[in-house]
């Protein structure tokens, strides 16, 4: 079974520039997550998607970064215009979302260099 | 404020060695989950425990759940250079998972 798959893997652009990173879940898996991990740091949540309705969007700085799940499978999260203290780790996940358990899995992660 | 705080930050022991990591809050989690994290990877589920008091056992890693579900260790026995990486542990809440800051171990051959 395929895991879930992020790409790019790594990016650098300039700051005031805008990215995009995409994220594939798991097939079946109706919860997708977007996470923030800097350096030595635990993961933060920015969004979490039931289906294609975002459930959670409180930790998603809304003046730049925008996430979409279409279809409620694929998803994208953007950044625009991107700023120095955006350069992180940016972990897409999902879970199947049943069970009292939340085991999520994730992908490897897209390295946002901002300069 | 760090809803869980996890101890030590940094780990640096030789091959053959135990040790343990901590993972404490305030609050009552319904399900904490630990995770390990490789160089330039995702991190991976290890384990997830359920119930206060609960003791799981994965090879030479022993995951312990508090009595009170607020806390929650790692002990490894005869760590082996392979076992590096970093350490989460995450804490189920209101539909969502919080993570501890990690934990960096380096075992040296």
């Amino acid at each position: 079974e395929a895991g879930v798959v992020q790409s790019p893997r790594y990016k650098i652009i300039e700051k005031k520039q805008p990215v995009a990173f995409w994220c594939n879940p798991i097939s079946g898996h109706n919860t997708l997550y977007w996470y923030l991990q800097n350096l030595g740091q635990g993961p933060e949540l920015l969004i979490r998607y039931e289906n294609e309705e975002a459930v959670d969007d409180s930790q998603l700085p809304k003046d730049r970064f925008s996430a979409e799940r279409l279809k409620g499978v694929d998803s994208t999260l953007k950044i625009q215009p991107a700023e120095l203290g955006d350069s992180a780790v940016y972990l897409c996940a999902s879970s199947s979302g049943q069970g009292i358990v939340n085991e999520q899995f994730f992908g490897p992660g897209t390295r946002l260099t901002v300069l | 404020t760090q809803l869980l705080e996890q101890s030590p930050q940094f780990l640096s022991i030789q091959e053959g060695e135990n040790l343990t990591v901590y993972c404490n809050s305030s609050s009552v989690f319904s399900s904490l989950q630990w995770y390990r994290q490789e160089p330039g990877e995702g991190p991976v589920l290890l384990v997830t425990v359920v119930t206060g008091g609960e003791v799981k056992k994965l090879k030479r890693l022993t995951f312990q759940f508090g009595d009170a579900r607020k806390d929650s260790s790692l002990h490894i026995t005869a760590a082996q250079p392979g076992d590096t990486g970093l350490y989460l542990c995450a804490g189920a809440k209101g539909g969502k998972l919080i993570f501890g800051q990690g934990t960096e171990l380096s075992v040296k051959p």
